[in-house]
């Protein structure tokens, strides 16, 4: 355990469908990402909160939709989706975002497959 | 541009000692992580380099050397449970990780 956790651990979606992932830290940290991970391919930052204040948008289309109500609480919002989104999206934390040398904790994903 | 290289997948036998590599270009640098992620799981932290040299913890070691660009972590004593994906990433001037795509570490009897 990581003290981050996700839900749901695994998701089916039509491409009409509206769902929500849900991300929780106990660790008292300040910042808070969410990540896109595909086979083989590297980790992609989506978004990313520090203080509950969204300071990161990657060039995310806007069928994903963040929502970040206090430091322990992200959620990420999907609507009309693709099935290239289908991926393992991870939700992390870290104490500051100020300092990028701290360590991030990982949820263990939501395994997200669109039809 | 921002890029990372790592082995896609890398086989060893259990009791023995693998290195995995990893290079990396940043606009900056601020430091050097590596996390293990077992199938299904969560990334969990290894280690982290800012200085060159090599970092011991237990059975896992890290190394840096920031004028090539370079980074390593050595895994000795393998065993069955270290079957898993090895992530590099280097942290750039904006502190953001840039993340290598993995290296899926196969661990044969």
């Amino acid at each position: 355990e990581t003290g981050v956790t996700q839900t749901p651990r695994h998701l089916v979606m039509g491409m009409t469908n509206k769902k929500s992932l849900k991300c929780e830290q106990h660790l008292g940290h300040n910042a808070m990402y969410w990540y896109k991970q595909s086979a083989k391919k590297p980790l992609e930052l989506m978004f990313v909160y520090n203080f509950k204040e969204q300071t990161e948008n990657n060039s995310v289309p806007s069928r994903f939709s963040p929502e970040c109500p206090n430091s322990s609480h992200l959620f990420l919002h999907l609507h009309t989706l693709q099935p290239e989104d289908s991926a393992l999206y991870l939700c992390a934390s870290s104490q500051e975002l100020a300092s990028g040398t701290d360590t991030q904790y990982f949820g263990p994903g939501t395994r997200l497959t669109v039809l | 541009g921002q890029n990372i290289d790592q082995p896609t997948e890398m086989t060893a036998t259990e009791g023995a000692i693998v290195q995995i590599n990893c290079t990396y270009q940043t606009s900056g640098f601020n430091g050097l992580f590596w996390y293990q992620q077992h199938a299904g799981e969560a990334p969990t932290f290894l280690s982290y380099n800012v200085l060159d040299g090599l970092e011991e913890k237990g059975r896992f070691s890290s190394f840096l050397s920031r004028s090539k660009g370079y980074s390593y972590l050595l895994l000795k004593e393998l065993q069955m449970k270290d079957s898993a994906s090895y992530l590099c990433a280097a942290s750039d001037s904006n502190y953001q990780l840039i993340w290598g795509a993995g290296t899926k570490l196969i661990i044969k009897p």
